[in-house]
């Protein structure tokens, strides 16, 4: 595709729910990373992805949370027992290679109620 | 310390003024930095990338770097209305992982 793209656009999920959601990169891009990001805040950083591995999954708040690449292109972001605390928006990026420039998706709102 | 601190502003320019944004981190192997702006409830748009010492022009904006200070600044000349908005500096550590400054607010005021 043109751009990253992320899927749903929202969710809304009750509390204690499991919700999944989608990053499709930028297509040849190797490198794909997951933030989430707070009103007013910086997007927080959670894993990224070298192909299929995970090179850096320190941002990952706890064992709830859980991220994919089984094919090195579509990652999922699993996030199981929902919390309120999980709302924000979650944010999907790709780059070429390691260490160039990132472009993102249009994010994915997630509101645990 | 933070990886990476930005003054969260706002900062308010009038139409037409330069305004200047400011960024500092603290991974002295960092070599790529870049400048994202990201309007109320969009993503963030990749607007400049620098990797050298010196200053890198593009259009009305200009990304500034110092790696010896560990600082990099984005000016933007002619401010428009347009261009208020959150700007984001980021950087790679050396781990490869792309840190987020927590932004700067702009407002131009016509």
């Amino acid at each position: 595709g043109a751009g990253v793209s992320q899927t749903p656009s929202n969710k809304v999920t009750e509390k204690g729910k499991y919700v999944e959601l989608r990053c499709d990169p930028i297509s040849g891009h190797t490198a794909l990373y997951w933030y989430r990001q707070s009103l007013g805040q910086g997007p927080e950083f959670l894993i990224y992805f070298q192909g299929t591995g995970a090179a850096d999954d320190s941002g990952l708040p706890n064992d709830r949370f859980f991220a994919v690449r089984p094919e090195g292109s579509v990652s999922t972001l699993k996030i199981q027992r929902t919390e309120r605390g999980d709302s924000a928006v979650y944010l999907c990026a790709s780059s070429l290679k390691r260490e160039t420039e990132a472009f993102f998706g249009q994010g994915t709102r997630l509101t645990v109620v | 310390q933070k990886e990476v601190e930005q003054n969260s502003g706002p900062l308010s320019v009038p139409e037409g003024a330069i305004a200047s944004l400011n960024c500092t981190y603290s991974d002295r192997g960092s070599q790529s930095f870049f400048w994202y702006r990201q309007y109320s409830g969009k993503s963030p748009e990749l607007i400049m990338s620098i990797y050298s010492n010196g200053d890198k022009e593009d259009g009305r904006f200009t990304a500034q770097l110092n790696k010896a200070s560990q600082y990099v600044s984005l000016l933007i000349r002619d401010s428009q209305p347009s261009d208020s908005a959150t700007y984001l500096c980021a950087f790679y550590n050396q781990g490869g992982k792309l840190i987020f400054g927590q932004g700067t607010e702009l407002s131009v005021k016509p």
